[in-house]
């Protein structure tokens, strides 16, 4: 079965200093991987998608970036955060394109 | 932009009562997804659905692609089903991109 794992689970961190949350999927070989964000109370929206080890797609920029280190982990960073990056960030995976995406658990982001 | 529109943003229901709940989209889509967003925030796919019915349990998915638009109903409507549910719209030529709705809160009383 495969398992989706997101680190950390929730973090504060201060305006201007780095970040760097994880996404590792297991029981699945070459799944494409994707970012999104949601901030408090708002919609979800997609960041980021990789359909092979380093190669990423930016769908909404939002001063963050994300790489695909190996096969099951995929990162999204920033050097410098903002108070707006604070929210909800998921990490998916699917088989293919068009098709199902399954969601991790998710990390809690809150910037002061 | 592209654009997904959900209704109603929020819904009481009776247990036992049905519900219905709506997706617009303003331009053409591959394919229709909906999820289910638990109260601490992960989510739970309901139905990848690019055209047609699909149905899971109490659970039906209609998407016509012609009309923009898809719904899903939910019969028998029981307490655990409160929450949160979205649906999202995969676009693009990749098929890669997706797009949410606003959601729909739904809370079932007994």
């Amino acid at each position: 079965a495969q398992t989706i794992h997101q680190w950390p689970v929730a973090e504060i961190k201060a305006v201007g200093s780095p970040l760097s949350l994880g996404c590792t999927i297991k029981g699945k070989s070459s799944p494409n991987l994707y970012w999104y964000w949601q901030a408090t109370g708002g919609t979800l929206q997609q960041l980021f998608y990789s359909i092979t080890v380093g190669q990423v797609e930016s769908v909404v920029q939002l001063n963050l970036s994300a790489s695909r280190p190996k096969d099951d982990q995929f990162i999204l960073s920033t050097e410098k955060l903002l108070l707006s990056h604070s929210g909800f960030y998921l990490c998916a995976w699917s088989l293919g394109v068009q098709d199902t995406q399954y969601f991790g658990p998710g990390t809690r982001l809150l910037v002061l | 932009g592209q654009q997904v529109q959900q209704s109603p943003a929020s819904l009481v229901l009776q247990e036992g009562e049905n519900a219905e709940l709506q997706c617009n989209f303003s331009t053409s889509l591959n394919s229709m997804q909906w999820f289910y967003q638990r109260p601490e925030g992960s989510l739970v796919s309901l139905f990848y659905n690019p055209s047609g019915t699909k149905q899971s349990g109490r659970l039906t998915s209609t998407t016509v692609i012609k009309e923009r638009r898809s719904s899903l109903h939910i019969s028998s409507s029981q307490i655990t089903d409160s929450g949160t549910y979205l649906c999202a719209m995969e676009y693009g030529g990749s098929g890669n991109k997706l797009i949410f709705g606003t959601g729909t809160l739904l809370s079932v009383k007994p």
